[in-house]
């Protein structure tokens, strides 16, 4: 059973502290979507990878967050230095990226608390 | 143009009725309309999808309607169950060059009563 894999599930941090959120893509899948979830803004798509390469990361805020993927098993989402309004639910997603109707599967997200 | 609009925000519904959630868009470059289920703690899934050529699509007991010059789409789900009991996301997929993003509504936060 193929999963979208994120660690760590919770973090609680202070503000200021550095923030590394992990995602291990479904094994074959050469797409991956990081997005934030809140209440306020419901589900934002963060940035997106294909085979590695970062094709758009314009939902991000640049001065603050960086995402990579060092290899084809694992993408990393940091935030630095964290805030407050950085408190949300962090998804990563993977897909096959192949076809008009490729889909996306969601890893169970990493919640974070910012205090 | 990149938005979709949910409605409504919240539903509740008796077991065995009709839960209908509605979406609307604007930008007719989107070439992809899923919806997905969420349930307290997990990521969303995907349920079912559907492209702007095809008017309707059944699978089990969901439903989605497409009325493309509306710019409208909708979610149907006959014979509620409590196990439906969930928040639901309509979408919408743009493909710019090689680049493919989803643009997610609101959701809606299903409740069927037993």
């Amino acid at each position: 059973d193929a999963r979208v894999t994120q660690t760590p599930r919770h973090k609680v941090t202070e503000m200021g502290q550095e923030v590394t959120m992990r995602c291990q893509p479904i094994l074959g899948h050469n797409t991956v979507f990081w997005y934030r979830q809140t209440m306020m803004q419901g589900l934002e798509l963060l940035a997106y990878f294909r085979n590695r390469a970062p094709l758009d990361d314009s939902g991000m805020p640049k001065d603050r967050f960086s995402a990579e993927m060092p290899d084809a098993t694992l993408a990393t989402l940091k935030i630095q230095p964290s805030e407050p309004r950085d408190s949300a639910v962090y998804f990563c997603a993977s897909g096959l990226g192949q076809g008009l109707t490729d889909t996306q599967y969601f890893g169970p997200g990493t919640r974070l608390t910012v205090l | 143009q990149q938005q979709v609009k949910q409605s409504p925000q919240s539903l509740i519904v008796q077991k065995g009725g009709i839960s209908i959630i509605n979406c609307a868009y604007e930008n007719t470059a989107f070439d992809y309309f899923p919806w997905y289920q969420q349930f307290p703690g997990k990521g969303p899934a995907l349920l079912i999808a559907i492209r702007p050529d095809v008017s309707e699509k059944k699978e089990g007991r969901f439903t989605i309607s497409f009325n493309k010059s509306a710019k409208q789409f909708s979610l149907h789900i006959m014979d509620s169950q409590p196990g439906d009991s969930a928040t639901y996301f309509c979408a919408a997929r743009i493909t710019s060059g090689s680049a493919r993003q989803l643009t997610f509504g609101s959701g809606t936060q299903l409740t069927v009563l037993p």
